[in-house]
């Protein structure tokens, strides 16, 4: 167990739904990143925050979009849901999540099917 | 751009053989080079991890290599086993983006008893 949680484990919905993942991080870490794990992608950078604010971005489509609450659980919104958007969705975290030499831990991910 | 190649795709091997596994990655300024293992619908779990001023890092049957000048690292699995049998993805930190990795395509490593 990596200390971070990722709810909820599976969701099904249908094209055109949004859906909200979720993410605390590890107890003490400020640093949040999302990545997509599609079949044929591997693992694809999303976007990072730190204590709030957004640090730097992947290519994160324009219908997703992401915040860090002041409780520094994250959020990742997906909209206009279309069916190659399914994929399994992790989150994970770090200390500070600059320097850019820290270990990051993933969650048990979110496995998304839009049908 | 931002790239890491990573190879071969998949790998079998015998049951106390070893295992290699190659990345190269494009940003020189890169300074951060993690590995994870993932089993089938499980999390990726980092297995080991080397960071630019050292060339070599071991931990029992795993080591991984750095070569900044050819800006190459490798895993090195010995004595595998068959719950060594997994995905292998390895990564590299991109000095623009804070922490952010950019992650090899992954191989897949089967170990026959």
């Amino acid at each position: 167990d990596s200390g971070v949680t990722q709810t909820p484990k599976h969701l099904i919905t249908a094209t055109g739904q949004r859906v909200t993942l979720r993410c605390s991080p590890r107890s003490g870490d400020l640093s949040v990143y999302w990545y997509q794990q599609s079949l044929d992608q591997g693992l694809q950078f999303l976007i990072q925050y730190y204590n709030g604010e957004e640090r730097a971005k992947g290519n994160i489509l324009e219908r997703f979009s992401a915040q860090q609450f002041p409780d520094l659980h994250s959020e990742l919104n997906l909209s206009s849901l279309e069916l190659g958007d399914s994929a399994l969705y992790f989150c994970a975290s770090s200390a500070r999540g600059t320097g850019g030499s820290e270990t990051q831990y993933f969650g048990p991910g979110t496995r998304l099917l839009v049908l | 751009g931002e790239n890491v190649e990573q190879h071969p795709s998949t790998l079998s091997v015998q049951e106390g053989d070893s295992a290699v596994i190659k990345c190269t990655y494009s940003d020189s300024a890169s300074n951060y080079f993690p590995w994870y293992k993932q089993e089938l619908g499980k999390r990726p779990q980092l297995i080991i991890d080397i960071r630019s001023n050292v060339g070599e890092k071991k931990d029992q049957r795993i080591a991984v290599t750095l070569n900044k000048t050819a800006k190459h690292f490798s895993l090195h699995i010995t004595e595998t086993q068959p719950e060594d049998s997994a995905v292998y993805f390895c990564a590299a930190s991109f000095s623009g983006g804070y922490n952010k990795l950019i992650f090899g395509a992954g191989t897949r490593l089967a170990v026959h008893p």
